[in-house]
Parts: C-alpha cells; structure tokens; sequence
C-alpha cells in the first residue's frame, strides 16, 4: 500500500513532442505529489509538486494532472527538448514528514 | 542560498568496514532525510531527522543509523559494509512539510 506504480519505465520522444509520464498509487493518506528531474551524476531536482485538492498544476513547459478518484497522477512536458532527457521520479508523501515513496523512474530521451 | 552538500562525494571501503557520510542542509531547512539509490531497488527512504530527533525510519538494518546536530547538519553511519550497500546515498532538506531539496549524494562502492 505503500507503494508507488510508475510507467512507461523509457520513453523516446521526438523534439517538440509531449512526454507523458504516468504514475499510480494506494495509499489515500498520501497528500503531496512531486515530481523530480535527475540528470546522470547528480542528486534528483525537484521541478513540480501538486497537492490533491487540485486537478492540475501547471509550470512552464511541465503540468501535473491529478486524479483523486483513480488515484493517478501524470507528468506532462510540453515541446520536450533534447535537455530535457533525464530520469524522470514521481514521489508521494503523507503529512508533514520527510518521507517521500517513490516511483521507479522512467528514463526519457528526446530525439532531435 | 547554498543548497545541500554532501561529503565526500565518492568513497571506497572494503567489506566488513564502516562508514561515515556527512550532509549540510539549506541553511534554515530543520528536516534531513536520506535514500539509498540502486540500479534494482530506485530511490529507498532511509530515515529522516528533525530538530535532532529521528522521526521516521524506513525497513533497513540496524547497520544503517544517522544523527543531526543542533545545527542541523547530519550524519548517516553504515556499519560492516556489505557489497549490497553500494549505491548513491542521498540526503534531503526541507522545511518542515514543504519540498524537499536533494544534494549531489555520495557514491558509496563497496568492494
């Protein structure tokens, strides 16, 4: 219950293509959804977070959509670009804590 | 602001060792946790400290501990080192509630 459910484990997209990224949880006490961007050799970087009493967040080029019913929430990156090919993490978390569960990862590679 | 450092950044021990990895926070940030990261298992929680308390633990051996000290930087401990254990070690700092921001980790190789 515990557990959070990511896919596709890769993805290659074409440059100016939408990446989608989908990930799938249980546990209905988690309350705060981010998404993390690790490029090889470094620590993961937070780049969008989404709590469930919203539907969807949008930053730049990134949105989260969250659905509270199905328990699912996605990554959508608008006119993906060659920078952008990293190992992509959703995480989830319940409460004030410095838990975070995470997904798998899923390694995005955007073709010029 | 400095964000998050960890040191060393690369370390080699021999099975049976111990080890010893420190981690700065953003200054202000009270909440520290650390993951374990490998190929097979991805990012694991390890523990997360507070205001020098340890306030969750995740399901790993007693070889593996920490500390934070009053000014928050904070200590992880893996005792007689298995070849299992290397991985990169991450830490994270937040405010308490609020994103958390990871460092470059320590890349642990056990030979």
């Amino acid at each position: 219950q515990q557990q959070v459910k990511q896919s596709p484990q890769s993805l290659i997209v074409q440059k100016g293509g939408i990446s989608i990224i989908n990930c799938a949880y249980e546990n209905t006490a988690f309350d705060y959804f981010p998404w993390y961007q690790q490029f090889p050799g470094k620590g993961p970087a937070l780049l969008i977070a989404i709590r469930p009493d919203v539907s969807e967040k949008k930053e730049g080029r990134f949105t989260i959509s969250f659905n509270k019913s199905a328990k699912q929430f996605s990554l959508h990156i608008m006119d993906s670009q060659p920078g952008d090919s990293a190992t992509y993490f959703c995480a989830a978390r319940s409460g004030n804590t410095g838990k975070l569960i995470f997904g798998q990862g899923t390694t995005l590679q955007v073709k010029p | 602001k400095a964000g998050v450092t960890q040191t060393p950044r690369y370390l080699i021990k021999t099975r049976g060792q111990q080890v010893t990895l420190s981690c700065s926070p953003i200054s202000g940030h009270r909440s520290v946790s650390w993951y374990q990261q490998t190929p097979g298992q991805g990012l694991q929680f390890l523990f997360e400290y507070f205001s020098e308390t340890q306030r969750n633990k995740g399901n790993f051996p007693g070889r593996f501990s920490g500390r934070q000290f009053s000014n928050s930087r904070s200590e992880m401990n893996v005792s007689t080192l298995e070849l299992g254990d290397s991985a990169l070690y991450l830490c994270a700092s937040s405010l308490q509630g609020h994103e958390q921001y990871f460092g470059p980790g320590t890349r642990l190789t056990v030979t």
